[in-house]
């Protein structure tokens, strides 16, 4: 299984709502990463989780709470968000190497399309 | 802070090599690579390529590396319309194991018929 599988794939929901993305892999990654893209620019970095413990919080609003529950599963919580939260939601892992030495290469999910009303 | 450069459009009629140019700023990247996006999809890998080499071939893409002038491309021979996508570019920054990219704002890539 070389896969990032993201669901739901679509996810519309109110500014009062708290749903939740989900993201799967079992390629034995030990790295997992959210990311953020808005139409027409690049992903930016939300949060990674190394060995499931958080390691970067790029400065997210609390509005999103990420869970690694196990080394396989990823998940962003989303509660009170706004309209400009609305964007693509892509989930990624990678391997772990020793320091700086390894490729690290990411492998993406297909994305949660997110839209706040 | 990093910065990774690239040209938004280039077009080219299907048959036809491309090239897509990226610049970068940190000279401690380690790895550089070339991700594709196309409409409503996540990215997939196309090639990444290690900072100690000039040049990188897989099949109908050549990766080329300045390393003095912080400029990468990305040459894809015999341009098919399934091409047609974003492209990119990305450095991977920091001394942890896992991975911390900077992108590029993407090159939107048309290939006509």
């Amino acid at each position: 299984d070389t896969e990032v599988t993201q669901t739901p794939k679509h996810l519309v929901m109110g500014m009062t709502n708290k749903k939740s993305l989900k993201c799967e892999q079992h390629m034995g990654h030990r790295a997992m990463y959210w990311y953020k893209q808005k139409a027409k620019k690049p992903p930016e970095l939300m949060f990674v989780y190394s060995y499931e413990k958080l390691s970067i919080n790029e400065s997210v609003p609390s509005r999103f709470s990420p869970e690694c529950p196990n080394s396989s599963l990823l998940n962003l919580h989303l509660h009170a968000l706004q309209p400009e939260d609305s964007a693509l939601y892509l989930c990624a892992s990678s391997q772990e190497s020793q320091g700086a030495g390894g490729a690290n290469v990411l492998t993406f999910g297909a994305g949660s399309r997110l839209t706040v009303l | 802070g990093e910065d990774v450069e690239q040209s938004l459009f280039l077009s080219v009629r299907e048959g036809d090599s491309s090239v897509i140019n990226c610049t970068y700023t940190d000279s401690s990247s380690t790895y550089l690579y070339w991700y594709k996006q196309e409409p409503g999809a996540g990215l997939q890998l196309l090639t990444y390529i290690f900072s100690n080499m000039d040049m990188k071939q897989d099949q109908r893409l050549t990766v080329l590396l300045n390393k003095k002038d912080k400029h990468l491309s990305l040459r894809i021979a015999d341009t098919q319309t399934g091409d047609s996508a974003i492209y990119f570019c990305a450095e991977r920054g920091g001394n942890s194991g896992y991975s911390t990219l900077t992108f590029g704002k993407g090159t939107m890539l048309l290939v006509s018929p």
